[in-house]
């Protein structure tokens, strides 16, 4: 149970407005959970990673929000801006599996309109 | 500190070939990764190497290869090339990647290199 689900696929947005980017997984093994925006002809960049053993963690006007119950966890994006427009992936990692291999998700394309 | 670096950024290839894209890590950093980006499929892991072993290897076919220097430079090759390989090659690395301190699991992207198959 390696997949990482993440919705929605499209996100369009008004500046100043909350982007809220949703992620559900299966595999308990997973460990660490990180969150990478891309923009176009760059490679992923490190957002904010969070572990199972805590609920929310929040730089700047990033958020994670983690329900280990529910095996779901999600991105917030306070105040959005025209800048944050860019592909945004979560992942996963399987502490099972020694080593750093991320299982991510489908991607979200994000708009935020000026 | 510098980041991850790709060389070369851009490749055009033809079917049949064989390519070499190579990755410097972030100075420090022992483990490498990677990944290959496709619009259809998403960011697939390929493999990771860690001491100039691989670890792990994800469900590509033979024909991709890696291998990595003892400075933790990487390389991956694809033989017999196929218009499928056609994809963005993102290279990532980390202090270790093993369970523990957060900032071993921490991956840093390079820009990748893209890879046309004509």
């Amino acid at each position: 149970q390696q997949q990482v689900k993440q919705s929605p696929q499209s996100l369009i947005v008004q500046k100043g407005g909350i982007s809220i980017i949703n992620c559900a997984y299966e595999n308990t093994a997973f460990d660490y959970f990180p969150w990478y925006q891309q923009f176009p002809g760059k490679g992923p960049a490190l957002l904010i990673a969070i572990r199972p053993d805590v609920s929310e963690k929040k730089e700047g006007r990033f958020t994670i929000s983690f329900n280990k119950s529910a095996k779901q966890f999600s991105l917030h994006i306070m105040d959005s801006q025209p800048g944050d427009s860019a592909t945004y992936f979560c992942a996963a990692r399987d502490r099972e599996t020694s080593g750093s291999r991320l299982t991510f998700g489908e991607g979200t394309q994000l708009t935020v309109n000026p | 500190k510098a980041g991850v670096t790709q060389t070369p950024r851009y490749l055009i290839k033809t079917r049949g070939q064989q390519v070499t894209l190579s990755c410097s890590p972030i100075s420090g950093h022992r483990s490498v990764s990677w990944y290959q980006q496709t619009p259809g499929q998403g960011l697939q892991f390929l493999f990771e190497y860690f001491s100039e072993t691989q670890r792990n290897k994800g469900n590509f076919p033979g024909r991709f290869s890696g291998r990595q220097f003892s400075n933790s430079r990487s390389e991956m090759n694809v033989s017999t090339l196929e218009l499928g390989d056609s994809a963005l090659y993102l290279c990532a690395s980390s202090l270790s990647g093993t369970s523990g301190r957060a900032s071993s699991n921490e991956q840093f992207f390079g820009p990748g290199t893209r890879l046309t198959v004509l």
